[in-house]
């Protein structure tokens, strides 16, 4: 069964901190994997996408990793500020027999950022 | 820059009521989903659209129709509401289907009493 773990549950830290979310998954066949980051009350937006041969990209302050052979993702924030409070969303996209793709989402991690 | 724009943000419904929710996308995107979240689980893919005219089910449809009659615009109904229907809806659209990046409306919350 495809599946998206993401750790930790909800964190807490002081701005200007650096913090790192993690994500591991076991879908297969792999397509590619994204992270979201969906502010309380509003839609998912994207961060970042990664396809297999991509183990790293960046997208501001966010850098994501990506291991393929170990199934693990990571989200790296830089100099965290009140506004990066929100949910992170780990997605994992599977190819599909016939065509087309399967998202399968993890419950995300609850970042907040304090003064 | 409208992007995802769904309708209504808030219902509640009675049991046994129905109901519409409506997406509308002005990227000119073919693909187009409807999701649920519900606390502690990731979105779930109820419907998705691969183009106008076209529908198919997610992991979850039971309870749920929808219907793409223009490229722009896709629908979700429940004929016959559940308590078990309370969640956030989430449409989606994309410019392609497998490394699109997918584009979110803001959700619509519907509580079914």
């Amino acid at each position: 069964k495809n599946q998206v773990e993401q750790s930790p549950q909800s964190l807490i830290i002081l701005e200007g901190k650096n913090c790192t979310l993690q994500c591991n998954y076991t879908v297969s066949p792999f397509s590619n994997l994204r992270w979201y980051k969906q502010d309380t009350g509003r839609g998912p937006v994207s961060l970042t996408i990664m396809t297999f041969s991509e183990n790293t990209k960046s997208n501001g302050r966010y850098t994501a990793t990506l291991d393929a052979d170990t199934k693990q993702s990571s989200l790296h924030i830089t100099a965290s500020q009140l506004s990066d409070s929100a949910s992170y969303i780990c997605v994992v996209s599977a190819w599909l027999t016939g065509g087309g793709n399967k998202l399968t989402f993890g419950t995300g991690t609850q970042l907040k950022v304090e003064l | 820059n409208a992007g995802v724009t769904q309708t209504p943000k808030f219902r509640v419904l009675k049991t046994g009521q129905s109901m519409t929710l409506l997406c509308a996308q002005d990227m000119n995107h073919e693909y187009m989903y409807w999701y649920r979240q519900d606390p502690g689980m990731g979105l779930r893919l109820i419907h998705y659209s691969v183009g106008e005219g076209t529908t198919a089910k997610g992991e979850v449809p039971d309870g749920y129709n929808v219907s793409r009659l223009k490229k722009q615009n896709f629908l979700l109904g429940l004929e016959s509401a559940a308590p078990s229907q309370t969640s956030v809806y989430f449409c989606a659209s994309s410019l392609t289907a497998n490394t699109g990046e997918l584009f979110f409306g803001e959700g619509s919350r519907l509580t079914v009493l």
